[in-house]
C-alpha cells in the first residue's frame, strides 16, 4: 500500500524567505511522486514530478523537489516565496500500472507575509 | 488551455436527498476520476471510470454512489441517499492515457454541504 504524509497543515513564511514544504510517502513498489497546488477557487495544478532518473526535479514558478529514498521523503522548496505562492499545495504518490490513481496527503497551506 | 470544468461550485442539500455533480473533462481525455477532501483532512480517491465503466473504486463508493458519462462530455457523480458524512469537496480529474506521462488534470472542485 501506499501513503503519503505531509508535515505541518500551515506553514507561514515571509516573502524573499525561503519555502520548505515536507513530504514523507510510503511504498513498496518504486514510487512516483507529485506535487499539486491549489489555488483559491481553482483546480489541482501539477507543480512537477518525479518518475525516474534525475532526484532533483525542477517545476513551474521556481519550485523544486529533491526525492531522497533513504529517507523516504520529497520536499518542495523555493528559494525565494512570492506573495502570490500563497495557496495550498499537496504531495501525491502513485504507481506504474493499471489506472494510476493518485494517493494523496493532507495537503499545507502555505501563507506568505510582507 | 483546455481545463476540467464542474458544477455546481456549491451544493447544498438535505439529509437523505440525492445529488448529482456534474463534470466536463478534457475533450480527447479518456480516463476520468473523482476524489474527495473532507474538510481537514486528506484528498481521497473514490472511483476510476474508462470505456464506459468502472475500472477502480475505493472503499468509500458504496452502493450510494454511482458514475456515468450520459453523454460524449459530461461525466457525473451520483450521490442516492446523501449522509452528513458526505459533506466534503469533490474534485473531478481526467487524462488523456491514465498514465504517467499524460497525467491528471483536476477540476476547481465542487464543495458539497449536507445539513
Amino acid at each position: 500500500a501506499q501513503s503519503v504524509t505531509q508535515l505541518g497543515s500551515h506553514v507561514s513564511v515571509s516573502e524573499g524567505a525561503l519555502v520548505l514544504l515536507r513530504c514523507n510517502y510510503s511504498s513498496s513498489v518504486p514510487p512516483y511522486l507529485f506535487w499539486y497546488v491549489q489555488y483559491p477557487n481553482q483546480g489541482l495544478q501539477l507543480l512537477l514530478k518525479y518518475t525516474t532518473g534525475a532526484t532533483l526535479v525542477k517545476g513551474i514558478n521556481g519550485f523544486e523537489a529533491e526525492f531522497k529514498k533513504s529517507e523516504t521523503s520529497f520536499h518542495l522548496t523555493k528559494p525565494s516565496a512570492h506573495m502570490s505562492d500563497a495557496a495550498e499545495y499537496f504531495c501525491a504518490v502513485t504507481r506504474l500500472g493499471g489506472y494510476n490513481k493518485l494517493i494523496f496527503g493532507a495537503g499545507t497551506r502555505l501563507a506568505v507575509h510582507p | 488551455e483546455p481545463e476540467v470544468t464542474q458544477t455546481p461550485s456549491h451544493q447544498v442539500t438535505q439529509m437523505g436527498q440525492e445529488v448529482i455533480l456534474r463534470c466536463v473533462p478534457i475533450s480527447n481525455h479518456l480516463y476520468f476520476y473523482w476524489y474527495r477532501q473532507i474538510l481537514g483532512q486528506k484528498v481521497e480517491f473514490l472511483v476510476s471510470f474508462y470505456n464506459n465503466e468502472i475500472s477502480e473504486k475505493s472503499e468509500i463508493f458504496d452502493d450510494q454512489f454511482s458514475v456515468e458519462r450520459p453523454d460524449g462530455s459530461n461525466f457525473t457523480l451520483k450521490i442516492r441517499s446523501t449522509k452528513l458524512e458526505d459533506s466534503a469537496m469533490y474534485f473531478c480529474a481526467s487524462s488523456e492515457e491514465g498514465t504517467l506521462s499524460s497525467g491528471w488534470f483536476f477540476g476547481p472542485g465542487t464543495r458539497l454541504t449536507v445539513l
